[in-house]
């Protein structure tokens, strides 16, 4: 079974208006955690946020939030007020226990217009 | 400045000629890693090590390998490149108490014809 899954191959998005990306995720791991990172076309992997399973409020980071719903087994990242630079790929990924890796989604990409 | 640093970024090589992809940290982490990217599979774990010549397979390690002689390097071999190992190569690192965060390099694009 997949461990991570974003079932969103694309999105778009109007400059300025708030988007959400979809992750859930499968673990019976109690410890684990969540992160975002974004991809632009140039290829770098930067870091948005991370939700940590015993977390008690919803990370936040600036303009990017992360929605976790323990139960449903979901860790959405919400991005407010769109801008243009915001146009990348999107990924998911979650560490377990020991951290010895992070498990990635196929990535969801976004595209803001004008 | 704080970062993991990759090199060569864009590699274009032929079957069979050894390669190495050097990846170097000036953060003082214990843990590297390397990934690779494929379309539509995400990033895929190749090899970790934990610390200076600790190192061990991650999901895709075949056809790969590691060493780990110093704390800052984390080089990725490839012995006898074949075509399928074409992919966007990511070196890894973080502080190993540390369960927040992990740094990437900036990648490699690697080309094997």
């Amino acid at each position: 079974a997949q461990k991570i899954t974003q079932t969103q191959p694309g999105m778009f998005v109007q400059e300025k208006e708030a988007v959400t990306l979809d992750c859930t995720y499968d673990t019976s791991d109690p410890s684990y955690g969540l992160f975002w990172y974004k991809q632009p076309s140039s290829g770098e992997m930067i870091f948005l946020i991370y939700q940590g399973s015993y977390d008690q409020q919803n990370a936040t980071e600036g303009r990017y939030s992360l929605n976790f719903q323990k139960a449903r087994k979901s860790a959405n990242l919400v991005i407010s007020a769109s801008q243009l630079g915001d146009s990348a790929m999107y990924f998911c990924a979650m560490r377990e226990g020991g951290f010895q890796k992070l498990v990635f989604g196929t990535g969801t990409r976004l595209l803001v217009s004008p | 400045e704080a970062q993991v640093t990759q090199n060569p970024r864009y590699l274009i090589t032929v079957t069979g000629k050894k390669l190495t992809v050097t990846c170097s940290q000036n953060m003082n982490h214990e843990y590297m890693s390397w990934y690779r990217q494929d379309p539509g599979l995400g990033l895929r774990q190749i090899y970790y090590s934990m610390n200076v010549e600790v190192t061990d397979k991650g999901d895709v390690p075949e056809g790969y390998k590691v060493s780990r002689k110093e704390k800052r390097n984390f080089p990725l071999i490839l012995e006898s490149p074949s075509p399928n190992q074409t992919s966007l190569y990511f070196c890894a690192s973080r502080d190993l108490p540390r369960i927040d965060t992990q740094y990437f390099g900036p990648g490699t694009r690697l080309t094997v014809l």
